[in-house]
């Protein structure tokens, strides 16, 4: 059974950092692309980076570019997130998915998340 | 990148009504439009994909439809587990866009 177990959230102040991780079981974790998508409180759904199967390929939202940093670990079965230069509008809870499959771009198992609250 | 407008934003029903969820894109995306359902506190669930294709295990009353720019999200005969906010979700192009959600409440 697929299992993705996001870890690392808390209160971080303004300019802050963070690494989430996502630990994934219950599948071939090095088969997959992976992403990372967080949820505002009380907001929709942003997606906000991705990294193929052995890490060659990435992409992220312009929101993040730059401050936000993807990595997976396949040995570990395990997908980071790095988080720097943190703001008041990141606060969100943070969920890893897989792509259903390489060759798509949506999402057919999710982690419960993680949260992240940025303030002073 | 691609905008996302789902209509309506919010909307009441009842056990047993059926209900549309449409979700416009502002440019052309073929069938690469998928659907999610999200309760409360807990993350989404893929429900259809390529626009019109189940994940297993979905209950046969959802459906999807449309291509281009205007596609349709139908529930037949609301189960009470149906009550949820809904969200459309393009894989086109990156970035990777969602509509803003659209709430159905009893």
């Amino acid at each position: 059974q697929v299992h993705l177990v996001e870890s690392g959230g808390g209160l971080v102040k303004p300019g802050g950092s963070l690494r989430l991780s996502c630990e994934a079981s219950g599948f071939r974790f090095s088969d997959y692309y992976m992403s990372w998508i967080r949820q505002g409180p009380g907001k929709g759904l942003e997606w906000l980076s991705y990294v193929s199967v052995d890490s060659t390929y990435t992409n992220y939202a312009d929101s993040v570019k730059g401050r936000f940093t993807i990595f997976r670990d396949n040995a570990r079965n395990s997908l980071y997130l790095h988080v720097n230069g943190l703001r008041a509008e990141d606060t969100a809870v943070y969920y890893c998915a897989r792509h259903q499959n390489v060759n798509s771009v949506f999402f057919d198992h999710w982690g419960q998340g993680t949260p992240v609250t940025v303030s002073s | 990148d691609i905008q996302l407008t789902q209509s309506p934003s919010s909307l009441s029903a009842s056990v047993g009504d059926r209900v549309r969820i449409t979700c416009r894109a502002s440019q052309g995306i073929t069938n690469s439009l998928n659907w999610y359902q999200q309760k409360p506190g807990k993350a989404p669930t893929l429900l259809i994909h390529a626009a019109s294709t189940f994940q297993i295990g979905v209950p046969s009353r959802f459906s999807g439809s449309g291509s281009g720019t205007q596609f349709t999200l139908t529930i037949d005969s609301l189960e009470p587990e149906d009550f949820a906010t809904y969200y459309c979700q393009q894989s086109y192009s990156t970035p990777i866009t969602f509509g803003q959600g659209t709430k159905l409440e009893i």
